[in-house]
């Protein structure tokens, strides 16, 4: 069975610049997440869809960031237009509803020069 | 609110010794808790769970957890520390409502391990 794939592995991108980053979770798993990791400091939730649905975007750091789950396949994660402080490692989790694991992919490194 | 704090950004190890990474938590409803590792280049993985049920818990690798309510602690114990081992340690603190649960993390413990 596939993990949870994450595209791309890295990005480099000047500050202004626009960024997609895309999740496909484990097929079936309805709840997804999207997680940050600034440079040595903790994970921090951005925010969870349940299928196409965003549950909870507590976490999204402003109205640059824009999070998509279309048809509650794949999730797109866009940032627009991107700031320094946005460097960091992205991660996405999964997990099948009504489960408390949730199951990572590999993140996605971004630096904004 | 809940809030981790873990202990020591960096451990270091011989091999063969006890690894102990430590983790507090501050939770007011009863936690889930949860330790997970990440290796170089790879996405977080699973370590062990605590769920309400033993407060022993163990898990892959020959890592095992200890639920303390009264110290309020989840603290990762292996007795015999290997090559391995070294990575980035994370614990992780939750309730489990509607279905689903959003982590707060620790900062991490890096371990190194070495001969």
């Amino acid at each position: 069975e596939a993990g949870v794939t994450q595209f791309p592995s890295h990005s480099v991108i000047e500050k202004g610049q626009t960024v997609t980053l895309r999740c496909d979770p484990i097929s079936g798993h309805d709840n997804l997440y999207w997680y940050r990791r600034v440079m040595g400091k903790e994970i921090k939730f951005l925010l969870h869809f349940v299928k196409e649905s965003k549950q909870d975007e507590s976490g999204m750091p402003n109205n640059r960031f824009l999070a998509e789950r279309t048809g509650g396949t794949y999730s797109t994660l866009k940032v627009q237009p991107a700031e320094l402080e946005d460097s960091g490692v992205y991660f996405c989790a999964s997990s099948q509803g009504g489960s408390n694991e949730q199951f990572f992919g590999p993140g996605t490194r971004l630096t904004v020069l | 609110a809940q809030s981790v704090t873990q202990l020591g950004s960096h451990v270091s190890v011989s091999e063969g010794a006890l690894v102990l990474l430590r983790c507090n938590y501050s939770s007011s409803v009863p936690p889930y808790l949860f330790w997970y590792v990440q290796y170089p280049n790879q996405g977080l993985q699973l370590l062990l769970k605590y769920t309400s049920a033993a407060t022993l818990v163990k898990g892959i690798n020959g890592f095992e957890a200890e639920f303390k309510k009264s110290e309020t602690s989840f603290h990762l114990t292996k007795p015999s520390a290997h090559m391995s081992d070294a990575a980035e340690y994370f614990c992780a603190v939750t309730t489990f409502s509607g279905g689903y649960n959003k982590l707060i993390f620790g900062a991490g413990t890096r371990l190194a391990v070495h001969p």
